[in-house]
């Protein structure tokens, strides 16, 4: 299995434009999660899913921010528009039945 | 909701010693405490898990310690190598059916010096 599949790895866009983050869970596994790695505040919960419903996005911080999960095998998020205080490192995570969460590797998303 | 606390958030080991690092946190409900190891530019990877009805556990070089009284866990690492240089993560949230909210602390970067 190839794993938590994230793209782009890296996204590089001026305030103001649109950013669309994808991921591929393992498959199987019927929860995922989308996190927020900065330096200042660590890795944060944004968004919860389970059998592609979203449970919990109490951690989507403003109305920018949005999430879809279509089918189980594809979820993704969206900013639009981009400000240069999103800028951080977005981890997708999926879980199968159990605790464990495995990490993609992440998308680096600088906004200029 | 919870609050973990992780430290250090750096430290510095000769290879061949022993590294500690220890986290507290808030919710007596929390009852899972995973560690996750970040290389530079890499995605999180779990190294070990506790649940709270075991105070120990170990994997080779590896083991955790749960203090569920005093709400504390901490990360050992013996004969330390220049391969665990990395950033270690502690969670604690809620296991079972319906469970799903982890908190991290801030990391703790691991340098071992060759």
């Amino acid at each position: 299995d190839a794993g938590v599949i994230q793209s782009p790895r890296h996204e590089v866009t001026e305030m103001g434009q649109e950013v669309t983050l994808r991921c591929k869970p393992i498959s199987g596994h019927n929860s995922l999660f989308w996190y927020r790695q900065t330096m200042m505040r660590g890795l944060e919960l944004l968004i919860y899913f389970n059998n592609n419903v979203p449970i919990d996005d109490s951690g989507m911080p403003e109305d920018r921010f949005s999430a879809k999960m279509p089918n189980a095998s594809f979820s993704t998020l969206k900013i639009q528009p981009s400000e240069p205080r999103d800028s951080a490192v977005y981890f997708c995570a999926s879980r199968p039945q159990g605790d464990t969460q495995y990490f993609g590797p992440g998308t680096r998303l600088t906004v200029l | 909701g919870e609050n973990v606390e992780q430290h250090p958030s750096t430290l510095s080991v000769q290879e061949g010693d022993s590294a500690v690092i220890k986290c507290t946190y808030s919710d007596s409900a929390s009852n899972y405490f995973p560690w996750y190891k970040q290389e530079l530019g890499k995605r999180p990877q779990l190294i070990i898990d506790i649940r709270s009805n075991v105070g120990e556990k170990k994997d080779q070089r590896i083991a955790v310690t749960l203090n569920k009284t005093a709400k504390h866990f901490s990360l050992h690492i013996t004969e330390t190598q220049p391969e665990d240089s990395a950033v270690y993560f502690c969670a604690a949230g809620p296991s079972g059916a319906g469970s799903y909210q982890l908190t991290f602390g801030k990391g703790t970067k691991l340098s071992v010096i060759p």
